[in-house]
């Protein structure tokens, strides 16, 4: 099945920096790449998803890029702000036929004002 | 949309005791998740329903936990018995259909066994 891999667990950045998390995925088959927010004491919400078929996207601030010969994608943070903190994670999601979202381990952002 | 609602927030038990947590779905979502989150193991997929139907329960870790979705607008996660390791944070999820991809999470069940 799918495994995902997640660097780095703790990041801290100044204001105005940007932030840089990893993943890597082992299913080469996998077509799917979201990333999602947590936020203390609240569940974990979508901020920007990639399909396998683009290779980066972005949304103001936020951008995703993937590479899938390399097996790995990327969350990239422009201009953080205090209100980034959060825990964010990774998944993907397999191709066989039960459709699981794998999550990663989690990175931990603290933006420093 | 009110969003996925979960109950209870927060429960604490002892251990032995049945516990009983429950989902309801964003009205219109086709598929429903139940994950549990722990410091150590992260977020696990737990079992997830498609129109109903429990399609892969591999996640489930033993025996004492069972789920079931028996109309469109709910979903249990059950617990019997309870051990002080099920303490965790266990998350219901629903998405429009498998293939949309995003998974709407409710605010998620804390649960504490002593």
């Amino acid at each position: 099945g799918e495994n995902v891999e997640q660097h780095p667990s703790t990041l801290s950045v100044q204001e105005g920096d940007s932030a840089v998390i990893k993943c890597t995925y082992s299913d080469s088959a996998s077509n799917y790449f979201p990333w999602y927010k947590q936020e203390l004491g609240k569940g974990p919400q979508l901020i920007i998803d990639i399909r396998s078929n683009v290779g980066e996207k972005k949304d103001q601030r936020i951008a995703v890029t993937l590479n899938k010969t390399a097996k790995h994608f990327s969350l990239h943070i422009t201009e953080t702000q205090p209100e980034d903190s959060a825990v964010y994670f990774c998944a993907a999601r397999g191709m066989d036929s039960s459709y699981k979202l794998i999550f990663g381990s989690g990175t931990r952002l603290l933006v420093r004002p | 949309d009110a969003g996925v609602i979960q109950s209870p927030r927060h429960e604490v038990t002892e251990m032995g005791q049945e516990v009983t947590l429950r989902c309801k779905p964003i009205s219109g979502h086709n598929s429903l998740f139940w994950y549990r989150q722990t410091m150590m193991r992260g977020l696990e997929l737990l079992i997830y329903f498609n129109n109903n139907v429990p399609i892969d329960d591999s996640g489930m870790p033993e025996d004492r936990f069972s789920a079931k979705m028996p109309n469109a607008s709910f979903s249990t996660l059950k617990i019997q018995p309870s051990e002080p390791r099920d303490s965790a944070v266990y998350f219901c999820a629903s998405s429009p259909g498998l293939a949309t991809g995003e998974l709407f999470f409710g605010e998620g069940s804390r649960l504490t066994v002593l």
